[in-house]
């Protein structure tokens, strides 16, 4: 079955660009009707949608961050990434990476990883 | 974009049947049939256990229901077992225009 994985530095300078790859096992990136998407967690908070890229090609962000936010997919790789520019703490958080079979329904979620904005 | 509106906590004793509610706007979940939930237990990612408002994922207990009304979604879960005990949240599909989408604040539900 589909299996995600995030990758990446845990630990991110302030102003610093973060970033991290998801990598799809156990299927294909490039099969049509998802939407590969990134979503944290602040420490002992909720969650937050960050933003997603549909197999076409098009992204969609979280308003209050789309300034800041790249999603982009390799297929050779089978992996999406996320980039987050200009990091302070309040970006420190869990990161997932998830599918979405629809807008709001993220079936399949990587374990997540910790990433620490700090000097 | 404000977070859906859900109650911080819920509790219930083994068999029993909780409901948690997640409140939202006529721009999100009172607008489309895009609303989901998630569990998630402490140190684990979330994990998808309402769809499209109503739909079960395969593997999901039918203990687990989801309705809506108006600009209020629920979850319901029948028959608590002590593996319910999690943080619930909701999620809503919130715009045509700008892709949003927007979670609730979450629920803690403690079986006792």
């Amino acid at each position: 079955q589909v299996q995600l994985q995030e990758s990446g530095p845990g630990l991110v300078k302030p102003s610093q660009t973060l970033s991290l790859t998801c990598t799809v096992s156990g299927g294909s990136i490039s099969s049509g009707g998802y939407y590969w998407s990134w979503i944290r967690q602040h420490p002992g908070k909720g969650l937050e949608w960050i933003g997603y890229i549909y197999y076409s090609g098009s992204t969609y962000y979280n308003p209050s961050l789309k300034s800041r936010v790249t999603i982009s997919v390799d297929t050779s790789k089978n992996q999406f990434s996320l980039k987050l520019s200009s990091v302070t703490a309040a970006d420190t958080a869990v990161y997932y990476c998830a599918r979405g079979e629809s807008p709001d329904a993220f079936d399949i979620w990587g374990q997540g990883t910790m990433v620490t904005v700090s000097s | 974009q404000s977070a859906l509106t859900q109650p911080r906590s819920v509790s219930g004793s083994p068999g029993q049947s909780v409901t948690i509610s997640c409140t939202g706007t006529s721009s999100d979940v009172g607008g489309y049939n895009y609303v989901s939930w998630y569990q998630q237990h402490p140190g684990k990612a979330p994990k998808l256990m309402i769809y499209d408002v109503s739909k079960r994922p395969s593997g999901v207990p039918d203990r687990f229901s989801g309705s809506k009304s108006g600009n209020t979604a629920s979850l319901t879960i029948s028959g608590l077992q002590a593996e319910d005990e999690a943080d619930y949240y909701c999620c809503s599909y919130a715009g045509s225009y700008t892709f949003l989408v927007v979670f609730g604040g979450g629920t803690k539900l403690t079986v006792l």
